[in-house]
C-alpha cells in the first residue's frame, strides 16, 4: 500500500505559467516532506521541504503548501521555464519511525517554450 | 554534481554472474542508502547504514548483499539476479537519517 502517492503521472503547462504538482499521502505520522527533481540519466536532485509545523515554504520559484487536514502537499513553480522539466517526486518522513523517506511515485512536468 | 559518485553508470550482467556496484561520497556524511527504481514505480528504499551500521533491511532478498566498510562507501554486491531486478540502483548519502538526501547518478543494471 503506497503511503505516498502522485497521482498524476504527467503535466504539461506553457512556459511563464503556473506548475502545480500535487502529492497525497496517508499516514498522518509524517512530519517531514521533501520534493525532489530527477532529470534523465540523473539522480534525484533535492528541491525544497517543509516541516509539519509549517503550512508553507518558499524558495526562490518553488512554493511548498502543506495542508495537513487534507494530507496533502504541493508544489508550485513560478514562472516555469523549460529547464524545469524533469521528473518530480514527493517524499515524507517520520522522525519516530526513524525518519526513513517513502517516496511518490513521480510526477513528469513539461514546461513547453 | 552532489558529491555523491556512482560506479558503474550502466551494468549488463547474465543470471548467473557476480558484480558489485560502487557508491562513494565525501560529503562527511554519516547516513548511506540504496534506493531501487523500477520502470513506474516509486522509488524503494532497499538498505539504510548509519555509521557504518545496517540499520535498515527493507525485505530484499539475499541475491542483493551490501557492503558499508566505511562511511564514504557503499557496495552492493549482486549474485544470481533475475531479470526483473533490471532497474536503476540509487545510491544516497546524509548527514543523518531523515535530512535531505543527495543521490548519485545511479547504475541502470540489465539482467540478461
Amino acid at each position: 500500500d503506497q503511503q505516498v502517492k502522485q497521482n498524476s503521472p504527467s503535466l504539461s503547462v506553457q512556459e511563464g505559467r503556473i506548475s502545480i504538482l500535487n502529492c497525497d499521502y496517508t499516514n498522518s505520522m509524517f512530519d517531514y516532506f521533501l520534493w525532489y527533481k530527477k532529470y534523465p540519466a540523473e539522480g534525484p536532485t533535492f528541491l525544497i521541504s517543509i516541516s509539519s509545523i509549517k503550512d508553507k515554504n518558499e524558495d526562490g520559484r518553488f512554493t511548498v503548501f502543506l495542508n495537513k487536514s487534507a494530507k496533502h502537499l504541493s508544489l508550485h513553480i513560478v514562472p516555469s521555464q523549460p529547464g524545469d522539466s524533469a521528473v518530480y517526486f514527493c517524499a515524507a518522513s517520520e522522525y519516530n519511525a526513524g525518519n526513513m523517506l517513502t517516496f511518490g511515485g513521480g510526477t513528469r512536468l513539461m514546461v513547453k517554450p | 554534481e552532489t558529491g555523491v559518485t556512482q560506479t558503474p553508470r550502466h551494468l549488463v550482467m547474465g543470471m548467473t554472474n557476480k558484480k558489485s556496484l560502487k557508491c562513494e561520497q565525501h560529503l562527511g556524511h554519516n547516513a548511506m542508502y540504496w534506493y531501487k527504481q523500477s520502470a513506474k514505480k516509486p522509488l524503494e528504499l532497499m538498505f539504510v547504514y548509519n555509521f557504518k551500521e545496517q540499520t535498515e533491511n527493507n525485505s530484499v532478498p539475499s541475491r542483493f548483499s551490501p557492503e558499508c566498510p566505511n562511511s564514504s562507501h557503499l557496495f552492493l554486491h549482486l549474485h544470481t539476479l533475475q531479470p526483473e531486478d533490471s532497474a536503476l540502483y540509487l545510491c544516497a548519502s546524509s548527514l543523518q537519517t531523515g535530512a535531505e538526501a543527495f543521490f548519485g547518478q545511479g547504475t541502470r543494471l540489465t539482467v540478461v
